[in-house]
């Protein structure tokens, strides 16, 4: 089974502009999670999306917003870049049902200059 | 608010040595225990977990017991190898009706492993 897919794997954007970020969850998932890792906040979580609706949010700011299509395939948008919000996104994926396990893809690496 | 603390970085074993990370947590009711695991580069990987009190879990020679009276969650191995060096990170998630919730990180802890 393919695992989690997330593209672009690096990105350079500059101060002001704005930046989607594609996540593609193992077949079957329907539950994908955000999350931005910085050497000093560490992982933080952003959102999760649950057939195409925000079930949890984090504490980030209205800049930070994301979407899943019907094929549970989920974006996420950052506007206005600040420099801070340089680091790596993860995003998680995880099965319906009690199997409480969220399975990772390999980031996308943003660097805001 | 819940939350992990798990013990600085980083650490520095010589091959073959005992490993033991340390992981503790505050949260109310019962919450779910990881451990992930990162090497360079790369995202993160579920190494182990436990859903309830006194569940150990393991996995390629690691190991943790959820402990509730210590709400404790000391990551261990007995013999490191070199190919262990990584990022650890525990974690723990609240169960909302058999699903989880998101996971909520420990800063995590850098191992290096030395021939």
């Amino acid at each position: 089974k393919a695992g989690v897919t997330q593209t672009p794997r690096y990105l350079i954007k500059t101060r002001g502009q704005q930046v989607t970020l594609s996540c593609s969850p193992i077949s079957g998932h329907r539950s994908v999670s955000w999350y931005q890792q910085t050497p000093g906040q560490g992982l933080q979580f952003l959102f999760e999306y649950f057939s195409e609706t925000q079930r949890n949010k984090g504490n980030f700011p209205g800049r930070f917003s994301g979407r899943q299509f019907s094929n549970s395939r989920s974006e996420m948008n950052v506007s206005t870049l600040e420099l801070g919000d340089s680091a790596l996104y993860l995003c998680a994926s995880s099965a319906t049902g009690p199997t409480l396990e969220q399975y990772f893809g390999p980031g996308t690496r943003l660097t805001v200059t | 608010g819940d939350s992990v603390t798990q013990m600085e970085g980083p650490v520095t074993l010589s091959e073959e040595a005992f490993l033991t990370i340390n992981c503790t947590y505050t949260a109310t009711g019962y919450p779910s225990l990881f451990w992930y695991v990162q090497y360079p580069g790369e995202g993160l990987q579920l190494l182990l977990k436990a859903t309830k009190a006194d569940d150990k879990g393991s996995n390629k020679g690691f190991e943790a017991t959820y402990r509730k009276e210590t709400t404790s969650f000391h990551l261990e191995k007995g013999s490191v190898q070199v190919s262990d060096s990584a990022v650890y990170f525990c974690a723990l998630s609240r169960n909302y009706g058999g699903s989880q919730g998101n996971l909520i990180f420990g800063k995590g802890t850098k191992l290096s492993v030395k021939p």
